[in-house]
């Protein structure tokens, strides 16, 4: 079982809904918890970043981390086509050297 | 803004052959990164510098070492080139202050071993 498990998609949405990207985990001793973007022929983009339990939210981007359920979601309001990327989750206990990434999910943003 | 460049985007390498794949950052970052992206893969660590000189193995180190004679610039060596080595390299720094997942990248090398 891998340690991070993330859907890859290919996921296409309507401009204007609101997109919902997740991941789980089975390592509960995860703590930091990120989401990058990796536009296409590109190297990823940190995007959000959160510390143990919460949400956080930067304009229409909202990261949510439930460590009960080991489960991680990244949900984009207002999906515009300049969204369209894969996002990747990760997720360290700490130091950049332990940080596991997510598989990737593609998404595409149709105007 | 923080620039890590790596030089060569697209190589095709023949088997057996030696490959240097090199990454440069400006913004006097302690720590440096190589990783490998495979489709349902995700990022692979293959190996990390927190300091001049000094190198950890990653997750994935095997067919791979790496250079960093200076604090700027970390290479990613293949000895021995293998078809199994063809995918996309990326090269991240890390300030040391910074939290673990503040990874800036540069825009990957892809590598293609025939």
């Amino acid at each position: 079982q891998k340690e991070v498990e993330q859907d890859p998609g290919p996921l296409s949405v309507p401009e204007g809904a609101i997109v919902s990207l997740n991941c789980t985990y089975s390592n509960s001793a995860f703590q930091y918890f990120m989401w990058y973007r990796q536009y296409s022929r590109k190297g990823p983009e940190l995007l959000m970043y959160t510390y143990s339990s919460g949400n956080k939210e930067d304009g229409r981007f909202t990261a949510q981390v439930d460590k009960s359920s080991k489960y991680i979601s990244l949900f984009i309001r207002d999906s515009q086509p300049s969204d369209s990327a894969t996002y990747l989750c990760a997720m360290s206990r700490g130091g950049a050297q332990k940080l596991v990434f997510g598989q990737g999910t593609r998404l595409t943003i149709n105007p | 803004d923080v620039k890590v460049t790596q030089s060569s985007r697209y190589l095709v390498k023949r088997t057996g052959e030696k490959v240097f794949l090199e990454c440069v950052q400006d913004m006097d970052h302690e720590n440096m990164f190589w990783y490998r992206q495979d489709p349902g893969l995700g990022l692979r660590l293959i190996y990390f510098s927190y300091d001049v000189k000094m190198k950890e193995k990653g997750d994935i180190p095997e067919g791979y070492s790496v250079s960093r004679e200076k604090k700027e610039r970390f290479s990613l060596i293949l000895e021995s080139a293998s078809t199994n080595q063809t995918s996309m390299y990326l090269c991240a720094s890390l300030w040391w202050g910074a939290p673990p997942g503040e990874l800036f990248f540069g825009e990957g090398s892809r590598l293609t071993v025939l």
